[in-house]
């Protein structure tokens, strides 16, 4: 069974400080790591990886994958009060006869204190 | 504006009836999905569309059923099947489907359903 586990499941940091978010994944023929920040209700999109060692960026928000350990970081640096959110990452796989798997860890949820 | 829509924002329904949660979207999207939260659970798949008249099982389609008639509409219905119907619904959409690799997904506001 695929399988995504992210860590920690709760941060508590005060602004400023640098947090590294981890994901780490089991599945079989991996296509693609997906990186969503949840707030109140919708999820909004981050990044997508598909490379390893390539390193997405976003402003203060960075992720990589490593295909070898089978994990991804999300790095977020200067932390603020509003990137207090439920940070969730998910796994896509192909599953076979043009179907895909999407499977999400359960998040970690990062508290930004002032 | 674009985006995408879910409706009702709150359902509530009695044990033993079906009932029909609505997903529209005007981004022209090829791709809609379904998921369901529980605490402590993150998101979990119900069915994803790749295209129109297509759709295909995730990991937890026991007691759903979709359709995919209109490019724009992707409606599930909750049957009297689903054992643990009530949990916040999220409805999403995407250009290419997960044949892309999963793309930028854009989330409707969700539905919470609760069944008395």
């Amino acid at each position: 069974e695929d399988k995504v586990v992210q860590s920690p499941l709760s941060l508590v940091v005060h602004e400023g400080d640098t947090v590294t978010l981890n994901c780490s994944y089991e599945v079989t023929n991996f296509r693609s790591l997906l990186w969503y920040k949840q707030e109140k209700k919708a999820p909004t999109f981050l990044f997508m990886l598909t490379s390893s060692g390539i390193e997405k960026k976003s402003g203060r928000l960075s992720s990589i994958l490593d295909k070898k350990e089978l994990s991804s970081i999300l790095n977020i640096t200067a932390t603020q009060t509003g990137d207090s959110a439920i940070y969730l990452c998910a796994v896509v796989a192909y599953s076979g006869a043009g179907s895909y798997q999407l499977t999400f860890g359960k998040g970690t949820k990062l508290s930004v204190i002032p | 504006d674009g985006g995408i829509t879910q409706s009702p924002k709150y359902l509530f329904r009695k044990e033993g009836q079906n009932v029909t949660l609505s997903c529209e979207q005007n981004l022209n999207h090829d791709a809609m999905y379904w998921y369901r939260q529980d605490p402590g659970q993150g998101l979990r798949l119900i069915y994803y569309s790749q295209i129109v008249n297509d759709f295909q099982k995730g990991d937890i389609a026991e007691g759903y059923s979709v359709s995919r008639e209109k490019k724009e509409s992707f409606p599930l219905t909750v049957t009297s099947a689903q054992k643990n119907p009530t949990a916040f619904y999220l409805c999403a959409s995407s250009r290419p489907g997960l044949a892309g690799g999963g793309d930028t997904q854009y989330f409707g506001p969700g539905t919470r359903l609760t069944v008395l």
